[in-house]
């Protein structure tokens, strides 16, 4: 499968732990995004890199959030000191950067924090 | 404020009707208008649209953008049972950085 991949699928988590999530992007693709999808809405954007570095990040992304793109490869989300707030699916789409080039989303992560 | 409208929220047709969903959008920097199918998981890729009134098509699915009206709209003709879904519309509008709308639920009853 070379598709966006995420891991893991599912995670329930106690309020206050921390949680980590991976995206592996489509191989050839040097943009990576992480997206958050709560029910009824469309995904909001959180952050996106090209190749490793982080372009941008949301204000809406508080800073128990970070994410990781260590080798321009595969990439990570961390929340930390979670709260039940942070319940969501978190999605993560890549892309290739040649100008106006559509997002390839992964199965995402559903998150439940009790 | 960069915002994306889709209507209707939802609606509820019968095989083999004609649907028809709405995206305006107001955004500083507009470069593209794309439209993804999200069943039970993650959006799939149905077009990206950049110059207005060329219609891009896929079998039913059919799509056009108007840059006067910020808007596009999405038509689904003979709908099936299989084309129930969520349809989200997002525009790219700096560089890469996509805003999504709240999307609309389709419902094909048989």
């Amino acid at each position: 499968d070379t598709g966006v991949s995420q891991n893991p699928r599912h995670k329930i988590t106690k309020r206050g732990q921390n949680v980590t999530f991976r995206c592996d992007p489509i191989s050839e693709h040097n943009r990576l995004y992480w997206y958050r999808q709560t029910l009824g809405q469309g995904p909001e954007f959180l952050t996106y890199f090209q190749n490793e570095a982080q372009l941008e990040k949301s204000r809406l992304l508080s800073d128990r959030f970070s994410a990781e793109r260590p080798k321009g490869s595969f990439s990570t989300l961390e929340i930390q000191r979670t709260e039940q707030g942070d319940s969501a699916m978190y999605l993560c789409a890549s892309s290739l950067s040649r100008g106006m080039d559509e997002q390839y989303f992964g199965p995402g992560t559903r998150l439940t924090v009790t | 404020e960069d915002k994306v409208v889709q209507s209707p929220l939802s609606l509820v047709v019968h095989e083999g009707d004609t649907v028809t969903l709405n995206c305006s959008y107001e955004v500083t920097n507009f470069r593209s208008l794309l439209w993804y199918k999200q069943e039970k998981k993650a959006p799939t890729f149905l077009f990206m649209l950049t110059s207005s009134g060329i219609e891009k098509k896929s079998g039913r699915l059919s799509s056009i953008l108007d840059k006067k009206e910020l808007s596009s709209i999405l038509n689904i003709t003979a709908t099936q049972t299989g084309d129930s879904a969520i349809y989200l519309c997002a525009v790219d509008y700096s560089w890469g950085k996509f805003q999504f709308g709240a999307g609309t639920q389709v419902v094909v009853t048989p």
